[in-house]
């Protein structure tokens, strides 16, 4: 069984260009979970989605930030015009419903 | 986050046990999600306690208690590949399922 697949690992953007982020969950999985961790932080939550709904994005920034997740195809996390701020490890979660959040290995973001 | 409060820091000895303690504020009554996580990758499923009390799995064992806004996570027998932050996730507030992570506590394992 395919564990929940990342890409790219890395992403290298210029300051103002846009990042896009590609989260496939588990399968059978149908609740997708965006973080954040900066170095020597915790995981910060962003945003929680069921196919083609948001259920909780109270952990989004109000601006650049936004997600999908499309009746097909992976999640998206969309960053537009990025920031050095922005640089950090982007971690995708899915689970089954309350059930434990299995993690991909992440998206490094480097903002130059 | 939930005011999550876990030591920084703890050091250890190959075969020995250690118990990492973890205190939050409590807003329900949702379970508490452990994970390890080795410097660089991603977070692993350690435990999941949906009820107070103690749930055994092999070398790792995980306690709640839910009113006292308590739990630990208890390492038997460690080993080197034990050396691992190892992040206590309560629930969010509002009664959300949603696990929130602290900083977490940095494990290293010496022979």
């Amino acid at each position: 069984n395919a564990g929940v697949m990342q890409n790219p690992r890395h992403l290298v953007r210029r300051r103002g260009q846009e990042a896009r982020l590609r989260c496939s969950p588990m399968k059978g999985h149908s609740h997708v979970y965006w973080y954040r961790q900066l170095p020597e932080e915790g995981l910060k939550f962003m945003v929680y989605l069921q196919k083609e709904n948001i259920i909780d994005e109270s952990g989004m920034p109000k601006e650049r930030f936004s997600a999908e997740f499309p009746k097909e195809g992976p999640s998206i996390l969309r960053i537009q015009q990025v920031v050095r701020g922005d640089s950090a490890a982007y971690f995708c979660a899915s689970s089954l419903d309350r059930e434990p959040l299995h993690f991909g290995n992440g998206t490094r973001l480097t903002v130059t | 986050g939930q005011n999550i409060d876990q030591p920084t820091e703890m050091t250890a000895t190959e075969g020995a046990i250690v118990q990492i303690n973890c205190t939050y504020q409590t807003s329900g009554f949702n379970g508490l999600f452990w994970y390890q996580q080795h410097a660089g990758e991603a977070p692993t499923f350690l435990s999941y306690n949906v009820l107070d009390g103690l749930e055994e799995k092999g070398r790792f064992s995980s306690f709640l208690s839910r009113s006292k806004g308590y739990s630990y996570l208890l390492l038997k027998e460690l080993q080197m590949k034990d050396s691992a932050s190892y992040l206590c996730a309560p629930p969010g507030s509002g009664g959300s399922y949603i696990p929130t992570f602290g900083r977490g506590t940095s494990l290293i394992v010496h022979p």
